[in-house]
């Protein structure tokens, strides 16, 4: 049973254009919600966060958005740059396991020249 | 740099033969954490160390055991790999306060 879900396996955008990339869950608990982001044959590094009292954290190009109601939140990349070409995974975090992260299954963004 | 270092980067096995993957860190976390990772899988918690503390996920097979000898250092132990075992082993670290993981760049898991 999944509780973070990223239903596209993949995007391609064009270098410039805006990547939204999509998370939905199912857990109420969650209260902490991060997006890593995986290079082949590299480890998932840290990208964004944002904290369930608030709606949007920028960071840059990246910026999330979170909606409680809808149990769903979105990366926002722009502009997109190929080098931000990975898979990225929506990752979170409940109130009552401050430490333990639940992954969805992450979605390869292709940024294309 | 501070980080977390996997050994070996590619492990090949074969059925039922005993095998230990290893995980260092040097970013002085308390929290250590093993994760199997198919392919186009989610990362899936296996256990975690919280200091010497295990905490083993409901899930875990028997066949998965870990280690941990000191703060530096935490051993994955298959002890009877099957064809099913296949997979991309991640190693992270955390303070243990929610936020960031420090994930190793992990070793993928080949079984004959």
């Amino acid at each position: 049973d999944q509780q973070v879900k990223q239903n596209s396996p993949s995007l391609s955008v064009q270098e410039g254009r805006i990547s939204i990339l999509n998370c939905d869950y199912t857990n109420s608990m969650f209260d902490y919600f991060l997006w890593y982001k995986k290079y082949p044959a590299e480890g998932p590094t840290f990208l964004i966060s944002i904290s369930s009292i608030k709606d949007k954290n920028e960071d840059g190009r990246f910026t999330v958005f979170l909606n409680k109601s809808a149990k769903h939140l979105s990366l926002h990349i722009v502009p997109s740059q190929p080098g931000d070409s990975a898979v990225y995974f929506c990752a979170a975090l409940s109130g009552g396991s401050n430490y333990k992260l639940t992954f969805g299954k992450g979605t390869l963004l292709t940024v294309n020249p | 740099d501070a980080m977390v270092i996997q050994n070996p980067r590619y492990q090949v096995t074969q059925f039922g033969k005993p095998v230990t993957l290893s995980c260092s860190q040097t970013l002085n976390h308390n929290v250590m954490y093993w994760y199997q990772q198919k392919s186009s899988q989610a990362p899936k918690l296996l256990f975690h160390y919280y200091d010497k503390d295990f905490n083993n996920e409901a899930d875990t097979p028997d066949n998965f055991q870990s280690r941990r000898p000191n703060t530096s250092f935490c051993f994955l132990d298959i002890r009877s790999p099957g064809l099913g075992d296949a997979a991309m082993y991640l190693c992270a670290t955390g303070t243990g306060v929610g936020e960031t993981q420090y994930f190793g760049p992990g070793t993928r898991l080949l079984v004959l």
